[in-house]
């Protein structure tokens, strides 16, 4: 059973660029979360996903982030205009149910 | 809303020593979840050990064991006969497990350093 992907897993933008990021969740799981780490400090919770549904979005940034779990597909993290204070480490988390999360690798965005 | 401290920002340990990592958080809830993360130079995030607020014994997974204070809300994690693979970040975490709620909130994290 393959863990959770997430790719790619270094991203490079230019300031004004998009960002796209994909998590594959673990076969099963049908909870995604999406986490935000900047350098020296802890994860910060952006966003929680169901197929096709946004349960809880109170940790992401009110424009230019959104981010979508289709039915069919990874879940996708989307930055718009990207701006240097968006270079981060990005970890998406699936899990089967309201308990234990697992972790991708993380994809790690620096904007220029 | 729930907070996680971790007021130590790093610590060192001689290998096959034993290390105690703190953690103390605030919630009103009183069914939650605990966990403690490694993060190792590779940035991935493991799980390590987990605790139910539920369950009055401490959790125990080989060399790694908690003492979960839940009146006094305290998580602290001991790692017996550290290894140098030890060597990492380590996280504590919060989570209520009851749907919408069930996001994991982080402290910021201990640099752990195990000595040769």
């Amino acid at each position: 059973n393959a863990g959770v992907m997430q790719n790619p897993r270094h991203l490079v933008r230019r300031r004004g660029q998009e960002a796209r990021l994909r998590c594959s969740p673990m076969k099963g799981h049908s909870h995604v979360y999406w986490y935000r780490q900047l350098p020296e400090e802890g994860l910060k919770f952006m966003v929680y996903l169901q197929k096709e549904n946004i349960i809880d979005e109170s940790g992401m940034p009110k424009e230019r982030f959104s981010a979508e779990f289709p039915k069919e597909g990874p879940s996708i993290l989307r930055i718009q205009q990207v701006v240097r204070g968006d270079s981060a480490a990005y970890f998406c988390a699936s899990s089967p149910l309201y308990n234990e999360q697992f972790f991708g690798p993380g994809t790690r965005l620096t904007v220029l | 809303a729930q907070t996680v401290t971790q007021s130590q920002p790093e610590m060192s340990v001689q290998e096959a020593e034993t290390v105690t990592l703190s953690c103390t958080y605030d919630t009103s809830e009183n069914n939650y979840y605990l966990f403690w993360y490694k993060q190792p130079p590779s940035r991935q995030m493991i799980l390590v050990i987990r605790q139910e607020a539920y369950k009055q014994q401490n959790a125990t997974e080989n060399r790694f064991s908690v003492n979960f204070q839940k009146a006094a809300k305290s998580f602290s994690l001991k790692i017996s006969d550290s290894q140098l693979g030890d060597t990492a970040m380590y996280f504590c975490a919060f989570m209520n497990p009851t749907g919408a709620n069930s996001k994991l909130t982080f402290g910021k994290g201990i640099t752990l350093s195990v000595r040769p």
